[in-house]
């Protein structure tokens, strides 16, 4: 079966540092791939999303980076604030795209 | 814009007992989805819907059913509560499967004693 996984559960940056979190799926078919962000007591909020025809991908203060080599995607959050604590998911779409599969979660905590 | 609307935020039940979470989205999404959230864990998918009028199972169906009452609403039903069903529930819609971004609710929250 497929599997979506984070390599830290938790992760603390100082205030205006770049923030890294990063996810390792394992199905080479997968093709589609979003970032999560979910703070405590919400729902899952979409931040950015990438195909697998695409190695990389830019939004405001965020980059995904697709590694299909390696099987690895990452999150990389410039200049991070303090309203970017939460726990942030991958998620990977199955073969047949009926289901996406989502990582346990990393939580970001931004000391101030 | 609401985007998807779940209720009820909260709620306790007894074990045996049955209830129905509701599910609307105003998004003219085609494709619904019921996952359950449990500490440790990634979101898990309970049912989905692909389409007004069918539905499917997703990983963990067994205890719920579902139903796709038109294009903007979903519901999840608990015929007889058990205390592994505390959880954490989400709705989502999405415009379509297969590539398509999954939005979510704000969660309900349910505990089963």
């Amino acid at each position: 079966g497929e599997s979506v996984g984070l390599h830290l559960p938790t992760l603390s940056v100082q205030e205006g540092d770049n923030s890294i979190i990063n996810c390792a799926y394992s199905n080479s078919a997968s093709d589609y791939f979003i970032w999560y962000k979910q703070e405590s007591g919400k729902g899952p909020q979409f931040i950015i999303d990438i195909r697998s025809n695409m190695d990389k991908r830019q939004g405001q203060r965020v980059t995904v980076l697709l590694n299909k080599t390696v099987k690895h995607l990452s999150l990389q959050i410039a200049a991070t604030q303090p309203g970017d604590s939460a726990v942030y998911f991958c998620a990977e779409n199955s073969n047949t795209g009926n289901q996406f599969y989502f990582g346990t979660g990393t939580s970001l905590t931004v000391i101030p | 814009n609401a985007g998807v609307t779940q209720t009820p935020k909260f709620q306790v039940l007894k074990t045996g007992q049955s209830m129905t979470l509701q599910c609307a989205q105003d998004m003219n999404h085609n494709s619904m989805y019921w996952y359950r959230q449990d500490p440790g864990m990634g979101l898990r998918l309970i049912y989905y819907s692909a389409s007004e009028g069918t539905t499917d199972k997703g990983e963990v169906p067994n205890g719920y059913n579902v139903s796709r009452l038109n294009k903007r609403e979903f519901s999840l039903r608990l015929e007889s509560a058990a205390p592994s069903q505390t959880s954490v529930y989400f709705c989502a819609s999405s415009e379509a499967q297969g590539g398509n971004t999954i939005y979510f609710g704000e969660g309900s929250w349910l505990t089963v004693v």
